[in-house]
């Protein structure tokens, strides 16, 4: 696609429930990052993808987080036993590549943890 | 460890004023420093880069220009239009960082017409 698209666009869950969010890159892009932002706060760093390098997990809050790449495509960020807290805009970025800093964002996926 | 810290908002202009909105970072090599703009309902995207000292990032009418002396990068512009308003967000990176982008909170924005 033209940009990186992120699905669903929102979500609404139970507390304790597992949720799956999806981010699809720019094609070709080989540096894929999930960031969070809550309301009203800056970005968040969660994960950090680079082609087939082990990514960089640095910034996932709780063994709760976990995310997923399938090669240089698709992502999936996993929220397990979801809590409060953990409402958010969950942002997609992808670029050309580890030196290339220019990120292209996705609209984002707004999680509410009711 | 990379921090950003910029004013915070909401900044609210009528049009044809003149903008400024506080950036300064702290970093322990030298790093990149961006601005980025999120229009209602859009992803975020960039704005302008500077790369090193003294580097001025320009677009779109706005500039900032990358301030090693007092770790600053205000963004500016002469004369802001409705279309203007957005959330703006300062950044940074580094290569020895794996190039992780380190943002600002975000300053929103609002023009006035």
């Amino acid at each position: 696609g033209a940009g990186v698209s992120q699905s669903p666009s929102n979500k609404v869950t139970e507390k304790g429930k597992d949720v799956e969010l999806r981010c699809d890159p720019i094609s070709g892009h080989t540096a894929l990052y999930w960031y969070r932002q809550r309301l009203g706060q800056g970005l968040e760093f969660l994960i950090y993808f680079q082609g087939n390098s082990a990514p960089d997990k640095s910034g996932l809050p709780s063994d709760r987080f976990s995310a997923e790449r399938t090669g240089e495509s698709v992502s999936t960020l996993t929220i397990q036993r979801t809590q409060q807290e953990d409402s958010a805009v969950y942002l997609c970025a992808s670029s050309l590549g580890a030196l290339n800093e220019k990120l292209f964002f996705g609209s984002g996926t707004q999680l509410s943890v009711l | 460890g990379n921090s950003v810290t910029q004013m915070e908002g909401p900044v609210t202009l009528s049009e044809e004023a003149f903008l400024t909105i506080n950036c300064t970072y702290t970093a322990t090599g030298y790093p990149s420093l961006f601005w980025y703009v999120q229009y209602p309902g859009e992803g975020l995207q960039l704005l302008l880069k500077a790369t090193k000292a003294d580097d001025k990032g320009s677009n779109k009418g706005f500039e900032a220009t990358y301030r090693k002396e007092t770790t600053s990068f205000h963004l500016e512009k002469g004369s802001v239009q409705v279309s203007d308003s957005a959330v703006y967000f300062c950044a940074l990176s580094e290569w020895n960082a794996g190039n992780m982008l380190t943002f600002g909170g975000g300053t929103r924005l609002m023009v006035k017409p």
